[in-house]
């Protein structure tokens, strides 16, 4: 069966330190990637989506960026965090191809900037 | 517009009773609907699709509203343990993105 794994489950980090999230699939191939940001009492924002190794699809201009360097492996970092930064962040897959599978999400990552 | 939209509630209802409540979406090219539930400071988590001739799974039924661009979620015997928010997703066609309303939060009360 397919699980999703995703680190550090919360983190604390200073303004202008430099953050790096990681989330890994197993069980499957080739699947969509997605980071998703999630403010306090608000809905998910979508930040980059990945239909493969090295194509990442940015949603939102801003502080981060995304890599993908391996099928199953989506990473997401930031040079200098800001306090807007803060939220939860949350890895997704789903099965390849356009037009839609559901979606399976990681536990997350509850990130404060201070 | 949003792509998704959702009334946020709160629906407050006792344990027993039936609650609904749906979801517009602005891109008649859809193709693709789901239901998921979210716990306070949880991942969200799939309850169930949403197919075009409406489903039940158990006390949950789904429906889906072309024609007016809407899915409906309807809980009935609500259960304490229904407590949660309730996102609705949209997948359009031909893309790989999957949209999420902002959520609608019910709490049943003994």
């Amino acid at each position: 069966s397919q699980t999703i794994h995703q680190w550090p489950a919360t983190l604390v980090q200073p303004v202008g330190s430099p953050l790096s999230l990681e989330c890994t699939v197993e069980g499957t191939s080739n699947p969509n990637l997605y980071w998703y940001r999630q403010a306090a009492g608000r809905g998910l924002q979508l930040l980059f989506y990945s239909v493969g190794i090295g194509q990442i699809s940015s949603e939102v201009p801003q502080n981060l960026s995304a890599s993908r360097p391996q099928d199953r492996q989506f990473i997401l970092s930031s040079k200098k965090l800001l306090l807007s930064d803060s939220g939860f962040y949350l890895c997704a897959w789903s099965g390849g191809g356009v037009g839609g599978t559901e979606a399976f999400f990681g536990q997350g990552t509850r990130l404060t900037v201070v | 517009r949003k792509e998704v939209e959702q009334d946020p509630g709160p629906f407050n209802v006792p344990e027993g009773a039936t609650v609904a409540f749906n979801c517009t979406y602005s891109n008649s090219a859809s193709q693709s609907f789901f239901w998921y539930r979210q716990d306070c400071r949880k991942e969200p988590k799939l309850l169930m699709s949403v197919y075009s001739s409406g489903n039940e799974d158990g006390r949950f039924t789904a429906q889906l509203n072309r024609a007016s661009q809407y899915i409906s979620l309807l809980i009935r015997d609500s259960k304490l343990s229904d407590s949660a928010t309730y996102l609705c997703v949209v997948i359009p066609a031909n893309d790989y993105k999957l949209s999420f309303g902002a959520g609608t939060t019910v709490t049943v009360r003994a």
